[in-house]
């Protein structure tokens, strides 16, 4: 099955900083990569997603990368505010079937003023 | 509209006490699905119900007990659990097959 890592468990920057959290993951037939934000006593909010027919999407401050040859992926936040800071997830999974992702362990991000 | 509504935000029960936990979708998603998350880790899949049929049962233990009414419900019915069943249980959807997962709120889920 498929086996995703997922670095660092923690992260803290400062306002204004990037912040960049890696994924790799272990089955080439996965081609389905979201990233999933959770604040605390919340459930987890999609924030963005790729597939593997792209190798980079942006919206606004939060892109993803993915280098399929490598088995990896990034998601990258610029400009960083103190509402970024919560747990984040990326996971992944084959398109066909159903959406059973795997996911990552978590990182949580950590904005300072 | 994107929301997944789950009912109640909080439970907590005695290990001989039945209670259910509601979720509801108004997206037309046909995929929906039960998770489970310990503190600190990520989701853990349960159950996913497809056109309102279950299609996966990951192996979950027989005092949990799903339910689909109808393709904008989904239930799961509790019976006699232990207090290593404290978590918080997600409920999700998705259009279909590999489509965009989306998570609810979750129940805060206590069990004495």
């Amino acid at each position: 099955g498929e086996n995703v890592e997922q670095h660092p468990s923690t992260l803290s920057v400062q306002e204004g900083d990037s912040a960049v959290i890696k994924c790799t993951y272990s089955d080439s037939a996965s081609n389905y990569f979201p990233w999933y934000k959770q604040e605390l006593g919340k459930g987890p909010q999609l924030i963005i997603d790729i597939r593997s027919n792209v190798g980079e999407k942006k919206d606004q401050r939060i892109a993803v990368t993915l280098n399929k040859t490598a088995k990896h992926f990034s998601l990258h936040i610029t400009e960083t505010q103190p509402e970024d800071s919560a747990v984040y997830f990326c996971a992944a999974s084959r398109v066909s079937g159903y959406s059973t992702l795997t996911f990552g362990k978590g990182t949580m991000l950590l904005v300072s003023p | 509209d994107t929301e997944v509504t789950q009912t109640p935000k909080h439970l907590v029960m005695g290990m001989t006490n039945k209670k259910s936990l509601k979720c509801e979708q108004h997206m037309g998603h046909r995929a929906m699905y039960w998770y489970k998350q310990k503190a600190k880790k990520p989701p853990e899949l349960m159950f996913v119900y497809s056109y309102e049929k279950l299609s996966i049962n990951e192996s979950v233990p027989s005092r949990f007990s799903p339910e689909c009414p109808n393709s904008s419900l989904l239930n799961l019915h509790l019976h006699a659990l232990q207090p290593e069943d404290s978590a918080l249980y997600l409920c999700a959807s998705s259009r279909g097959a590999g489509e965009k997962l989306f998570f609810g709120s979750g129940t805060q889920l206590s069990v004495l």
